[in-house]
């Protein structure tokens, strides 16, 4: 089967570093997406990763390993708006597998 | 403007009804998605389209139906609602032609069935 796994909820502190990280088990593997949902809100697109190594956009860096199934969300400078779910999901066959998401919650 | 709307944006239905959520684009891409969420659960995919002739079920479309009436336009079906189909329903597209096959999502669609 396919299988995404993403932790359920982590806590940080506002200006500290989190990483949030995601392991799959998919048939197929064309690249790994990283979004960001708000609550009530729709996801919006945060990284894509198809090589293995490490992808850096401003605050936001992840990370792709393919050999381990595995990739991490890197989130720096933490600020309270950064509260939010962030899903990681997998291309496979052009469809994507969703993880459940990782509920974030920054105290100040 | 954005780029993929959504209607309604709320709905609250009776157990037995049709109803229906509509999707409609600007960007001209030829793939869109049909999404259900809910809570503590991931997206699960109930149909996908890859251009106004193909017509695919996802991983739930028991319940559902859908009709790509043109390239910018993809409707979701109940035709019975009941109430575990309460979720929040999100339409996405895709450009496949672009570097990576990122999809972009609507606002979503709040459906509950009572």
């Amino acid at each position: 089967g396919q299988n995404i796994d993403q932790p359920t909820e982590m806590t940080a502190t506002e200006g500290a570093i989190v990483q949030i990280n995601c392991t799959y088990q998919t048939s197929g593997f064309n690249g790994l997406f990283w979004y960001q949902q708000h609550a009530g809100e729709a996801p919006t697109f945060l990284s894509y990763n198809v090589l293995d190594g490490l992808e850096e956009k401003g605050r936001f860096s992840s990370f792709l390993s393919r050999s381990k199934g595995y990739s991490y969300l890197l989130l720096k400078e933490l600020q309270m708006k950064d509260s939010a779910s962030y899903l990681c999901a997998v291309d496979s066959n052009y469809q994507l597998i969703w993880g459940a998401g990782t509920k974030l919650i920054i105290k100040p | 403007d954005a780029d993929v709307t959504q209607t309604p944006r709320n709905r609250i239905t009776k157990t037995g009804k049709r109803i229906m959520l509509e999707c409609s684009q600007t960007k001209g891409h030829d793939r869109m998605y049909w999404y259900r969420q809910d809570p503590g659960l991931g997206l699960r995919l109930i149909y996908y389209s890859f251009d106004v002739k193909d017509i695919n079920k996802g991983e739930i479309s028991d319940g559902y139906s859908v009709s790509r009436q043109a390239q910018a336009k993809f409707s979701l079906s109940l035709e019975s609602a009941i109430p575990n189909q309460t979720a929040l329903y999100f339409c996405a597209i895709m450009d496949p032609r672009g570097q990576e096959d990122t999809q972009y999502f609507g606002p979503g669609t709040r459906l509950t069935v009572l």
